[in-house]
């Protein structure tokens, strides 16, 4: 089973800010390696779909990178809203499921 | 609009069973891989299982399986997750969640709360 690894556990930044999360997996993944925002409340948003392609409707200050077994998410510039936890996640393919990093919370600092 | 909405949740006790239903709508749903995914209160997103468009393969998370089982009914746009032996370790809100584009969860549930407790 990939494990995924999300670091640092908890980002305390200002608004305006660049925002760098990181996503390690203990062996390579395929491309289906997507990116979760998810708000108090709420259910998780897709961010990112196959490592760096935007989800519709996502602002283009929201950037995915990586290959292999190293991958980032990258908000460029910081806005108010964007301050919550943001998962990884990774689909294998035989047998097929599905993993999650354990998060990375996007505080105001 | 595209939607899905979860229901079935609530109190059981230890050893008890539920089952959870998820009515989709505003799409073909029979064209989707579905997933359940569940949140423990406090905890991050756990996967739980898969079904594919025509419930000819599914897999489970090892903490579920034998436990769980994942179907659905292309006719009624519904995704359904049966649970028995239900643990406390099983409290969470679950969410059903579409398969999309490069099998990345694209639409989600608002999540039904699953609450195992004497």
């Amino acid at each position: 089973e990939i494990v995924l690894t999300q670091s640092p556990a908890t980002l305390s930044l200002s608004p305006g800010e660049r925002a760098t999360l990181s996503c390690r997996a203990s062996q390579s993944v395929t491309t289906y390696l997507a990116w979760y925002q998810q708000k108090a409340g709420q259910a998780p948003r897709l961010l990112i779909y196959a490592a760096s392609n935007r989800a519709t409707g996502i602002p283009a200050r929201f950037s995915g990178s990586g290959s292999g077994t190293d991958f980032t998410l990258t908000i460029s510039s910081l806005e108010p809203e964007d301050f919550a936890v943001y998962y990884c996640q990774q689909r294998s393919n035989w047998p097929l499921m599905y993993t999650f990093g354990q998060g990375t919370k996007l505080e105001i600092k | 609009q595209v939607q899905l909405v979860e229901s079935g949740g609530g109190l059981v006790k230890p050893g008890g069973s539920l089952r959870l239903s998820c009515a989709a709508s505003g799409f073909t749903f029979s064209d989707y891989y579905m997933s359940w995914v569940r949140q423990a209160p406090g905890k991050g997103l756990d996967w739980v299982s898969y079904i594919s468009s025509s419930s000819d393969y599914t897999n489970y998370a090892d903490s579920v399986k034998g436990r769980f089982t994942i179907s659905r009914d292309n006719a009624k746009d519904s995704l359904y997750l049966q649970m028995n032996s239900l643990r406390a370790e099983d409290t969470a809100v679950y969410y059903c969640a579409r398969a999309g584009i490069r099998q990345a969860f694209d639409i989600w549930g608002q999540g039904s709360m699953v609450t195992v407790s004497s």
